[in-house]
């Protein structure tokens, strides 16, 4: 167990519609990350928050957003949901913003488009 | 620019043989290089790293990694395979204009009683 949790675990919904996938970062940790994992895309980095502010962007959709709370739980916000978006959605967390810092990652979210 | 290049996109290994999956990676500068493994349907859980010092890695189930910095290699070992062992291996480097990791494509690695 990474003490990274995610929730949910499951999501199945329809094209066009809204959800929010929740992460809560390892005690201590400042970073969240947020990624993509799709069967012919491999992971793919959306963005990163730091202590609440936001820090880099990967490749994250306009119809994506998140954001880090003050107690440091983070949010990802998918909208206009397309069958396309159907993946696993992973947090993980680190200490600080320092190279040498290790990312834990949660167990996912796996969201299905219908 | 930087990237990271796993060649194998499958590992077939018999129980009890020693295992390599293997990484490459292009970054200037020192590199800090990462390995993570993902059994089905779990996340990715974090092997090793290589910062600085021993090439030799040691890290989590038995595994190390050998950094090659002339080889800009860095691939993951076990002397004795498990059939346990069969997951998904990614390695990674740290882009250090961003600090994000950039990842390779992942390489499958089965282990065959």
């Amino acid at each position: 167990d990474s003490g990274v949790t995610q929730t949910p675990k499951h999501l199945i919904t329809a094209t066009g519609q809204r959800v929010t996938l929740r992460c809560s970062p390892r005690s201590g940790d400042l970073s969240v990350y947020w990624y993509q994992q799709s069967l012919d895309q491999g992971l793919q980095f959306l963005i990163q928050y730091y202590n609440g502010e936001e820090r880099a962007k990967g490749n994250i959709l306009e119809r994506f957003s998140a954001q880090q709370f003050p107690d440091l739980h983070s949010e990802l916000n998918l909208s206009s949901l397309e069958l396309g978006d159907s993946a696993l959605y992973f947090c993980a967390s680190s200490e600080r913003l320092a190279g040498r810092d290790t990312q834990y990652f949660g167990p996912g979210t796996r969201l299905t488009v219908l | 620019a930087q990237s990271v290049a796993q060649p194998e996109d499958q590992v077939n290994v018999a129980e009890g043989n020693p295992l390599t999956v293997k990484c490459t990676y292009s970054v200037s500068g020192n590199p800090y290089l990462f390995w993570y493994v993902q059994y089905p349907n779990r996340g990715l859980q974090f092997l090793l790293k290589y910062i600085t010092g021993d090439n030799l890695v040691k890290g989590s189930y038995g595994f190390e990694a050998e950094f090659n910095k002339s080889q800009t290699s860095f691939h993951l070992k076990k002397p004795s395979a498990l059939v346990s062992d069969s997951a998904l291996y990614f390695c990674a480097v740290r882009d250090k204009s961003n600090y994000q990791l950039i990842w390779g494509a992942g390489t499958k690695l089965i282990i065959k009683p």
